[in-house]
């Protein structure tokens, strides 16, 4: 079967920075998303690793390693609107993503 | 334009009611898909359109039938639901049905079943 963890909440302070982690078992493997969803919005895409390593965009940025089935997302300079639900997604080559339980990320001022 | 648009975005119908949900976009995206979202929960993956044709269904109830009746339109059909299937249903497109391929989610139509 298909798993994905992720922890499922985590709090952080204006301007900080925080780690989102996410480790996956999947049958196939190409790439790992990130999406982040406000409380009553749509999810809306972050980024995509298919490769090992730091994928850098603005404040937000992904990591990958396929050897240890672990990615994270960093978000830097933390601004109360990043308030939200994160959730890693795995492209297993099934054409469709399978999303992780997701992570709600609370900012405090 | 990367919007997807769905209608209605609040829904409330009995167990004996018919209804439809309808989600348009126009970015050319030949990848379309119908999720389920409850509280505090994940998407969880209902069916995938890939150039106008049914390419997954993830054993869905058939009190729900999905329609794409051209490349930009994708509909789901309601009939005989279930208290339980109150939920946030989301549409999304993407250019393709590659995961690396950004999906685009509509805002949803909230359901309550009665």
């Amino acid at each position: 079967g298909q798993s994905l963890e992720q922890p499922s909440e985590v709090t952080a302070v204006e301007g900080a920075i925080v780690q989102i982690n996410c480790t996956y078992q999947t049958s196939g493997f190409y790439g790992l998303s990130w999406y982040q969803q406000h409380d009553g919005g749509a999810p809306t895409f972050l980024s995509y690793n298919a490769l090992d390593g730091l994928e850098e965009t603005g404040r937000f940025s992904s990591f990958l390693s396929r050897s240890d089935s672990y990615g994270y997302l960093l978000l830097q300079e933390l601004q109360m609107k990043d308030s939200a639900s994160y959730f890693c997604a795995v492209d297993t080559g099934r054409r469709a993503l399978t999303f992780g339980s997701g992570t709600r990320l609370q900012v405090q001022p | 334009d990367t919007e997807v648009t769905q209608t209605p975005k609040h829904l409330v119908m009995g167990m004996t009611n018919k209804k439809s949900l309808k989600c348009e976009q126009h970015m050319g995206h030949r990848a379309m898909y119908w999720y389920k979202q409850k509280a505090k929960k994940p998407p969880e993956l209902m069916f995938v359109y890939s150039y106008e044709k049914l390419s997954i269904n993830e054993s869905v109830p058939s009190r729900f039938s999905p329609e794409c009746p051209n490349s930009s339109l994708l509909n789901l059909h309601l009939h005989a639901l279930q208290p339980e299937d109150s939920a946030l249903y989301l549409c999304a497109s993407s250019h393709g049905t590659s995961g690396r391929k950004t999906q685009y989610f509509g805002p949803g139509t909230r359901l309550l079943v009665l």
